[in-house]
């Protein structure tokens, strides 16, 4: 299922360092969704969009920021990365309500 | 506001044996839960909602109000199952997910 796709796969970065992982989706959602996963700790929201005007915070927000350039695309930046951003970042998207969540493959991010 | 529990890091069974995975959670208001699948090397994807009542490739699920729990159960456990399962409850416009657990099934 390619309706959401995220870039980088992977990245290794070095601290200190600006990161910016992108998400496109082709499912026409308006919402969508950033997320960590750390083992032991599952997912955890970080930002999420209701539409383009429509930014949130959710709740490991700080260290990170986002934009929502369209519909279909949704950004999360890390100013100035650390080591402890070290984890799986993903993205989601879907329709609202308790629609199913759509999610891509991952983006795997090291801080060294 | 709500929480998602999974007290289980990891289950590990024989094929053949039966499987349940808990969840608990904390919510003031009417819940909407799912349990969420992430197979190896695979995106995470929707297993199955309470709504829908729905048995999914043999898995049920059962949402008890009274102890606020939705486990996940399966009575004949197989080597595909073998996956990272997240409980996740529907709230305020967002899901709220569970710390997961690990299933291991082996032969």
């Amino acid at each position: 299922d390619a309706d959401v796709t995220q870039t980088p796969r992977n990245r290794i970065t070095k601290t200190g360092k600006r990161i910016m992982l992108e998400c496109s989706q082709t499912k026409g959602h308006d919402r969508m969704y950033w997320y960590r996963q750390d083992p032991g700790l599952g997912l955890r929201l970080i930002y999420y969009s209701f539409d383009v005007k429509d930014i949130n915070k959710g709740e490991i927000s700080d260290g990170y920021s986002v934009s929502r350039q369209a519909q279909a695309k949704f950004s999360l930046s890390l100013e100035s990365a650390i080591p402890n951003q070290t984890a799986l970042y993903f993205c989601a998207t879907d329709t609202g309500g308790t629609d199913t969540q759509y999610f891509g493959p991952g983006t795997r991010l090291t801080v060294l | 506001a709500q929480r998602v529990t999974q007290p289980e890091k990891l289950l590990s069974v024989f094929k053949g044996a039966p499987v349940e995975l808990k969840c608990n959670y904390s919510y003031s208001g009417s819940p909407e839960l799912f349990w969420y699948v992430q197979y190896s090397r695979q995106r995470l994807q929707l297993l199955l909602r309470h709504i829908s009542r729905e048995s999914i490739k043999g898995f049920t699920a059962d949402l008890n109000k009274g102890e606020t729990s939705f486990h996940l159960k399966k009575p004949f456990a197989q080597e595909e199952d073998s996956a990272m399962y997240y409980c996740a409850l529907a709230a305020g416009n967002k899901l709220t997910f569970g710390g997961g657990t690990r299933v291991l099934v082996k032969p």
